[in-house]
Formats: structure tokens, sequence, C-alpha cells
């Protein structure tokens, strides 16, 4: 099955300074990527997704970008302000298979006011 | 917005009890989840159904079973809890392939 690995664990931001969290996956059918953020004590929201036919996507401080050839996916955050302290997760969703969301371990980002 | 509700926020149960988690979406979703959420360890799948009364092993099932008479409703069962079922448990809901998930707020379960 998929495999999806996140680096680093915990990122530690100055305000005003860029975050990124990189995941890799292991099955090149996987064609879906979203990005939950996780405050304490809350449940996972989704704050951005790509699809496999798109390399780039942004959405205001957020963007995330897809490298098919190298599996991997990265969620960039600039800007950083202390609302955006929380866990990060990636997930990935094979296209042959279920309809599961393979996720990866989480990157807990504190931004340091 | 889709609405995925589970009915206990908080549980505490005793070692050997039957336990019964519920999850309910509002929304008409065929697909939905139930992950347990651990740290250091991320998310991972229990089980998860497609369809009423369908389900599938996820990557942890042992201990595990799950119940989806009704499409808005998708139960996880722990037939006899133990200690290391203490976890957050996450259930889940998703319209298809090419959408995200929504997620319930969780149940944080304590087996004592």
């Amino acid at each position: 099955g998929e495999n999806v690995e996140q680096h680093p664990s915990t990122l530690s931001v100055q305000e005003g300074d860029s975050a990124v969290i990189k995941c890799t996956y292991s099955d090149s059918a996987s064609n879906y990527f979203p990005w939950y953020k996780q405050e304490l004590g809350k449940r996972p929201q989704l704050i951005i997704d790509i699809r496999s036919n798109v390399g780039e996507k942004k959405d205001q401080r957020i963007a995330v970008t897809l490298n098919k050839t190298a599996k991997h996916f990265s969620l960039h955050i600039t800007e950083t302000q202390p609302e955006d302290s929380a866990v990060y997760f990636c997930a990935a969703s094979p296209a042959n298979t279920g309809n599961q969301f393979y996720f990866g371990t989480g990157t807990s980002l504190t931004v340091i006011p | 917005d889709v609405k995925v509700t589970q009915s206990s926020r908080y549980l505490v149960k005793r070692t050997g009890e039957k336990v019964f988690l519920e999850c309910v979406q509002d929304m008409d979703h065929e697909n939905m989840f139930w992950y347990r959420q651990d740290p250091g360890l991320g998310l991972r799948l229990i089980y998860f159904s497609y369809d009423v009364k369908m389900k599938e092993k996820g990557d942890i099932p042992e201990g595990y079973s799950v119940s989806r008479e009704k499409k808005e409703r998708f139960s996880l069962i722990l037939e006899s809890a133990s200690t290391n079922q203490t976890s957050m448990y996450l259930c889940a809901s998703r319209l298809g392939k090419s959408y995200g998930y929504t997620f319930g707020s969780g149940t944080r379960l304590t087996v004592v």
C-alpha cells in the first residue's frame, strides 16, 4: 500500500518567516494530495489540496507544490502568524484503491511572536 | 457545510468492556472512515466503508469491528477494550475520490 513520510516532525519559526513542510509518497498511482491543519483539541481541517495534474496551487499565504517524478509534495506558509501554530498532516490518495487517505505522521508548527 | 458528529467527546471504559463509538454525517456521503490518532504515529486507518453494509479493513483492524446499517451512521466497536486502545478516535466522511475528508470532533477514549 501507499506509504507517506513527512518531515520535519517539529518546526519553530519566527513570526513573519516562512515555513515549509515536506512529504514523500511511494505509490505512483496516488493522484490527490490534501493538507490538514489540526489546532490543539480540535478536529483536522482541510486547508489546501492538489491533484496530480497540477504542479502548484496557492491560497493566500499557503501554497502546495507537487513533483510527481520525485513523488514529493510540500506545504509552504509565508508570513507566518501565531495562529498558524498547529499540527499539519499531509495525505495521499491512490486512484486505484479505495477512497481512503494515507497520512503522514504530522508536523507540529510553532510560530514564535 | 458537511457535519460529522461523534456522539461522545470523552469516554472512560474498563478493560474487557464492549465499547461503541458512533459517527453520523448529514450530507449523504457514501464513504466513511475510522482512524485512531496517537502522538508520533499520526492517523492510522482502522476500518472504512464505501456503502451501506459494506466494510473494508484498514491498516490496524485487530480488536475492532464496524457496523454500517444506514448510510449516515458508521459505528466502531471495540469487542473487548484493552489499555492499548486508549487513544483519540476520529471519524471522517468523504463524497468521492475528488474530495477531501470532513472529520468529526473526535472521541478521546481511555481504557482503565
